[in-house]
């Protein structure tokens, strides 16, 4: 079956890293993705990951995954308030028709 | 080009009241997907178009629940009957088309916030 977890709060001072986490169980996911929520807004794409890759960097954005242990972080590097949001892993499997299953979602705190 | 679009932005409805909710998805993009949010439930697939391909409807919750796209274009989302369960924000996405590329990637409209009354 399809489950995808996520930590609910994660708190960070600004300038500092954030590492947000995300656990699924179907290991016929091709491809995991980040997607970022602001309040009263839909969601914005920040990254992807094919799952033959173990990393994938963009800017401050870096994607860690283990396939094995079918884990899958995002790691914020410097973080901003402006990156103060909900944050959603999201799986879509082989065969699937690329619909996506979500993650329970991040919320996100960065501190002054 | 423009975004995914959709309408309206809110609606309030009595319990029992049908409702429909319509999404423009970008220009070109073959596929077509509604989801759903809500705060019991999270994130939420429905349904989704592909071409002139049978949609998937796995997602749907019950059959007051219903979908078209026509033209391979504009998709409108019909629940009859509301409940209050259906309050959440139905979200549209679409993408160029199905098939493990980067053209895959869905891109979201802002939502429709629902609530029945």
């Amino acid at each position: 079956g399809e489950d995808v977890e996520q930590s609910l709060f994660l708190s960070v001072r600004e300038g500092d890293s954030s590492v947000i986490n995300c656990t699924y169980t179907d290991s016929s996911s091709t491809y995991l993705y980040w997607y970022k929520q602001e309040p009263g807004a839909g969601l914005q794409l920040l990254t992807y990951i094919f799952s033959n890759m173990d990393m994938k960097q963009d800017q401050r954005l870096t994607v860690l995954l283990n396939k094995k242990d079918k884990h899958l972080s995002l790691r914020i590097a410097d973080t901003q308030t402006g990156d103060s949001a909900i944050y959603f892993c999201a799986e879509s499997l082989t065969g699937g028709g690329n619909k996506l299953t979500f993650g329970t979602g991040t919320q996100l705190k960065v501190e002054l | 080009g423009a975004g995914v679009s959709q309408s309206p932005s809110n609606k309030v409805t009595e319990k029992g009241k049908d409702v429909e909710l319509r999404c423009d998805p970008i220009s070109g993009h073959t596929a077509l997907y509604w989801y759903r949010q809500s705060l019991g439930q999270g994130l939420e697939f429905l349904i989704y178009f592909q071409g002139n391909s049978a949609p998937d409807k796995s997602g749907l919750p019950s059959d007051r629940f219903s979908a078209e796209r026509t033209g391979g274009s504009v998709s409108t989302l019909t629940i009859q009957r509301t409940q209050q369960e259906d309050s959440a924000v139905y979200l549209c996405a679409s993408s160029l088309q199905i098939g493990g590329s980067l053209g895959d990637t869905q891109y979201f409209g802002p939502g429709t916030r629902l609530t029945v009354l």
